[in-house]
């Protein structure tokens, strides 16, 4: 695709239910990373994939996170049994691979717990 | 770990030059990126230095010394529009090219 795609771009959800995002990243791109950014706070890294290596999960903050992805496209990010605490915007990005440094991010999913 | 430190705030002034530090620490450092990002907007890739030295893209500059572990992003002839939070990320070589994002600065420009 032209861009990197998240879907959806907002989501309500009640206080213990699980929630599902999307990230579509660029065709091609071998590298994908999600981030999680509260209200004018920084980026949180959360999972970082690098094609058929073991994804780098360390930014996890709870078990009650996972995420997956579908050899080098589409990578969902699972939150169960959500908090208030959630809420914020989840941002998703994708890298050619190599020596390229650029990252292209997608629009973010905003999550709010209610 | 990783740790990167950048101001919180900047305030500067329309057509002056404006420099956003950024001290970093890492048990892998390959490189160091600056990204934009406006409010509600997505981050955008701004510059990247992997070697020590001066890298210039139009009004935009960003230096890097790995030597002191600190980088800077330099923004000359500034214009409203270059109000935004401002981050440097560390590509991390021990995590396979993973990066890590500073915490950011808000840069505001007024007239």
């Amino acid at each position: 695709g032209a861009g990197v795609s998240q879907s959806p771009s907002n989501k309500v959800t009640e206080k213990g239910k699980d929630v599902e995002l999307r990230c579509d990243p660029i065709s091609g791109h071998t590298a994908l990373y999600w981030y999680r950014q509260r209200l004018g706070q920084g980026l949180e890294f959360l999972i970082y994939f690098q094609g058929n290596s073991a994804p780098d999960k360390s930014g996890l903050p709870s078990d009650r996170f996972s995420a997956e992805r579908t050899g080098e496209s589409v990578s969902t990010l699972t939150i169960q049994r959500t908090q208030q605490e959630d809420s914020a915007v989840y941002l998703c990005a994708s890298r050619r691979g190599g020596q390229i440094a650029e990252a292209f991010f997608g629009q973010g999913t905003r999550l709010t717990v209610v | 770990g990783q740790s990167l430190e950048q101001p919180s705030e900047v305030t500067a002034v329309e057509g002056a030059i404006v420099q956003i530090n950024c001290t970093y620490q890492t048990s892998g450092f390959y490189g160091l990126s600056w990204y934009q990002q406006h409010d509600g907007g997505a981050p955008t890739f701004l510059s990247y230095n992997a070697l020590d030295g001066l890298e210039e893209t139009g009004r935009f500059s960003s230096f890097l010394s790995r030597s002191d572990s600190y980088g800077y992003l330099l923004l000359q002839e500034l214009q409203m529009k270059d109000s935004a939070s401002y981050f440097c990320a560390v590509r991390d070589q021990t995590g396979a090219n993973n990066l890590f994002f500073g915490t950011g600065t808000r840069l505001t420009v007024i007239p």
